[in-house]
């Protein structure tokens, strides 16, 4: 497809399961960003990649987050040990280069634990 | 110190009135400026960036932006609301000395009044 592809769309599962969330970037695009959206709340910063490596990974909120990319392509976040304060909506963004180039949005992965 | 504010988390307005929604930056290196729409359930679409050049920046769906580097100001304008306008609304920042990341305001929740 042409555009940033996230999956999958909703996820419902227990407090304390692990989740996997997948990005699938805009092809050819360099730099992949991963964000959290609270319920009528601002983006909040998780990631940044730039190819493979994580050059900014500040907004990783605990070390129950980790995220990789392989292949300058896909991108997972996994969270561990899911707490019900995880549930957002957790939105992938790509680039061409990870400069003030504008950033093109997947739809969003919508995540509740119940 | 970096932030991006928008004043009014709502904004209302009647259908055919000037769209008006503020976005105020602090960056201690030129920025550059992106205005983002967000309809529900959806990703983040650009709506219209400054990088350099004329400061006016027109974008998609007849909105426009002007940087006011003495304001330290970016604010998104339309003249005539339309109903399909009703969106949720975030100004970003990014740095020209790092790139690698994007600062999101809060967000400006639109809504259009028949």
């Amino acid at each position: 497809g042409a555009g940033v592809s996230q999956s999958p769309s909703n996820k419902v599962t227990e407090k304390g399961k692990d989740v996997e969330l997948r990005c699938d970037p805009i092809s050819g695009h360099t730099a992949l960003y991963w964000y959290r959206q609270r319920l009528g709340q601002g983006l909040e910063f998780l990631i940044y990649f730039q190819g493979n490596s994580a050059p900014d990974k500040s907004g990783l909120p605990s070390d129950r987050f980790s995220a990789e990319r392989t292949g300058e392509s896909v991108s997972t976040l996994t969270i561990q040990r899911t707490q019900q304060e995880d549930s957002a909506v957790y939105l992938c963004a790509s680039s061409y280069t990870g400069g003030p180039q504008p950033q093109h949005f997947g739809d969003g992965t919508r995540l509740s634990i119940l | 110190a970096q932030s991006v504010t928008q004043l009014g988390s709502h904004v209302s307005v009647s259908e055919g009135a000037l769209v008006l929604l503020r976005c105020n930056y602090s960056s201690s290196v030129p920025p550059y400026l992106f205005w983002y729409v967000q309809y529900p359930n959806q990703g983040l679409q650009l709506l219209l960036k400054y990088t350099t050049g004329a400061t006016l920046v027109k974008g998609i769906n007849g909105f426009e932006a002007e940087f006011k580097k003495s304001e330290t100001s970016f604010h998104l304008t339309k003249p005539s609301a339309h109903m399909s306008d009703a969106a949720e609304y975030f100004c970003a920042v990014s740095l020209t000395n790092t790139g690698n990341q994007f600062y999101f305001g809060t967000g400006t929740s639109l809504t259009v009044i028949p």
